[in-house]
């Protein structure tokens, strides 16, 4: 019972670097989710898809890339790492859209220096 | 503009003390999530709640969601340090075919053995 999985857990860059964040679920979820977590900014939303094959933008998408590779996989990538990325990253599924819960995997905490 | 405004933002308690957290808003919502956050780990659902005026128990957690579905709080019975988080309220907003969740910035309790 796997649920979201997320790799790596943590990260450190140097500013200009790149590096992809990798996120699986094996719940047969149609949505999927990137938020950034920093203290005292709760969670924001980056990115999202839908379903297999969209993508939208949430909150704070400026800096990253995101691809719905297949129903299962959702990856953020950061092209060129800011110090101003420092943070928590989670991975979320839903099962469909809708009025549902969110499940999270356990995070990647990503230092840029 | 915060969507939802979550308070207290930090409490500490001394176990076996009763608590009440609240997320409060300007707009009137369909539904509101709360969340649990444990160090080093992603947002747990609790609970969701639809109906003005509802209240749902679970164990000595007491969630009520506002008559005008504005507001909600999240009541804790004889706090036990197994109840130490951040605790967060969320919301669900619809465009189409894309459903995406806003956070508040959560409440960070801490109860003291």
């Amino acid at each position: 019972n796997a649920g979201v999985t997320q790799t790596p857990k943590f990260q450190v860059l140097k500013t200009g670097q790149s590096m992809t964040l990798q996120c699986a679920q094996d719940m047969n979820h149609n949505s999927m989710y990137w938020y950034r977590q920093d203290p005292g900014m709760g969670l924001r939303l980056i990115y999202y898809s839908a379903s297999e094959g969209t993508t939208d933008k949430g909150e704070v998408p400026n800096g990253y890339n995101v691809s719905r590779l297949n129903k299962r996989e959702f990856s953020l990538r950061l092209e060129s790492a800011a110090p101003s990325q420092t943070s928590v990253y989670f991975c979320a599924s839903s099962p469909r859209t809708g009025n549902e819960k969110l499940f999270f995997g356990s995070g990647t905490q990503l230092s840029v220096l | 503009t915060q969507l939802l405004e979550q308070s207290p933002q930090f409490l500490s308690i001394q176990e076996g003390e009763n608590l009440t957290v609240y997320c409060n808003s300007s707009s009137v919502f369909s539904s509101l999530q709360w969340y649990r956050q444990e160090p080093g780990e992603g947002p747990v659902l609790l609970v969701t709640v639809v109906t003005g005026g509802e209240v749902k128990k679970l164990k000595r957690l007491t969630f009520q969601f506002g008559d005008a579905r504005k507001d909600s709080s999240l009541h804790i019975t004889a706090a036990q340090p197994g109840d130490t988080g951040l605790y967060l309220c969320a919301v669900g907003s619809s465009g189409g075919s894309n459903y995406k969740l806003t956070f508040g910035k959560g409440t960070l309790l801490t109860v003291n053995p």
